[in-house]
C-alpha cells in the first residue's frame, strides 16, 4: 500500500517557470490538500479537495492552481515561479478525520 | 490570538526520560486531535489520533485531551533516540467536509533524545 505518493522529489525552477507537482493517493480518500512548509511559520494549507471535481483555496492560494478529475490524484501548478515559492511542498489526503502525508517536493526557485 | 499554540522547543532529554509535548487552542469546536511526527527532511507521521476529551495509548506514546482546558498533551515514556524528531499537534472540528475539513496545525517542537 504505497499511502500518499508525491512526484518529483526536488525540483529547481528559474523565476518565471511554471511546473506541476504530482500527487497520487491509493487509499480512495476523497479529502485531499496542499500545504508549504516554511522554516518558523509551519504547515500552510495552500488548496483543497474535498471530491472530483471540486476544490477550494486555503490560507496561501496566490501563484498555484489546482485541479481534480479523478479521486487518486491531486496536482498542484505553479503558474509563474517566484523565488517566494521556495520552500518543502506536501501533499496529504484525509481519511476519517486525520491526514496521511507524502514525503514532500522541496522546490527552489532561483 | 493563534488558533493553536505550540512551544518550538527545542527540547533536549536524555535516552530514558519521560517527554511531554503541549498544545493549546482556543476554538471550542475542534474535536479531532491529531499528534504527527516529523523526521528531518520527511514528510509528518501520523502518530496518535483522538476523538473529544480523555486518554489514549500506544506503546510508549500517550495522548490526553483536555477539552475543559484546550490543553493536549503527547506523553513519551522511555524516550529513544529514534524519537528524535520534530512533532506537531493538529486539530479539526469534525469527519464531515467543507470547513470542518480544515486541519489546524501547530508549528511544532523540535525534540532531540541524547544516548
Amino acid at each position: 500500500n504505497a499511502g500518499v505518493t508525491q512526484t518529483p522529489k526536488f525540483q529547481v525552477l528559474k523565476t518565471g517557470q511554471s511546473m506541476t507537482l504530482q500527487c497520487a493517493q491509493d487509499m480512495n480518500h476523497e479529502y485531499m490538500s496542499w500545504y508549504r512548509q516554511d522554516p518558523g511559520m509551519g504547515l500552510r494549507l495552500i488548496h483543497y479537495s474535498v471530491g472530483a471535481g471540486i476544490t477550494d483555496q486555503g490560507e496561501v492560494p496566490n501563484g498555484y492552481n489546482v485541479s481534480r478529475s479523478t479521486t487518486e490524484d491531486f496536482p498542484l501548478r505553479l503558474l509563474s515561479a517566484a523565488p517566494s515559492q521556495t520552500s518543502v511542498y506536501f501533499c496529504a489526503s484525509r481519511g476519517q478525520a486525520e491526514a496521511f502525508f507524502g514525503q514532500g517536493t522541496r522546490l527552489t526557485v532561483v | 490570538q493563534k488558533e493553536v499554540e505550540q512551544d518550538p522547543g527545542p527540547l533536549s532529554v536524555p535516552e530514558g526520560a519521560i517527554v511531554s509535548l503541549n498544545c493549546t487552542y482556543s476554538n471550542s469546536a475542534f474535536q479531532y486531535f491529531m499528534w504527527y511526527r516529523q523526521y528531518s527532511r520527511k514528510g509528518p507521521e501520523l502518530l496518535m489520533y483522538t476523538y473529544s476529551s480523555g486518554n489514549k495509548e500506544d506503546g510508549r506514546f500517550t495522548a490526553q485531551v483536555d477539552k475543559s482546558s484546550k490543553y493536549i498533551s503527547l506523553f513519551i515514556r522511555d524516550s529513544q533516540p529514534s524519537d528524535s524528531a520534530t512533532y506537531l499537534c493538529a486539530m479539526n472540528k469534525g469527519a464531515g467536509g467543507g470547513s470542518n475539513y480544515k486541519l489546524t496545525f501547530g508549528k511544532g517542537t523540535l525534540l532531540t533524545v541524547n544516548p
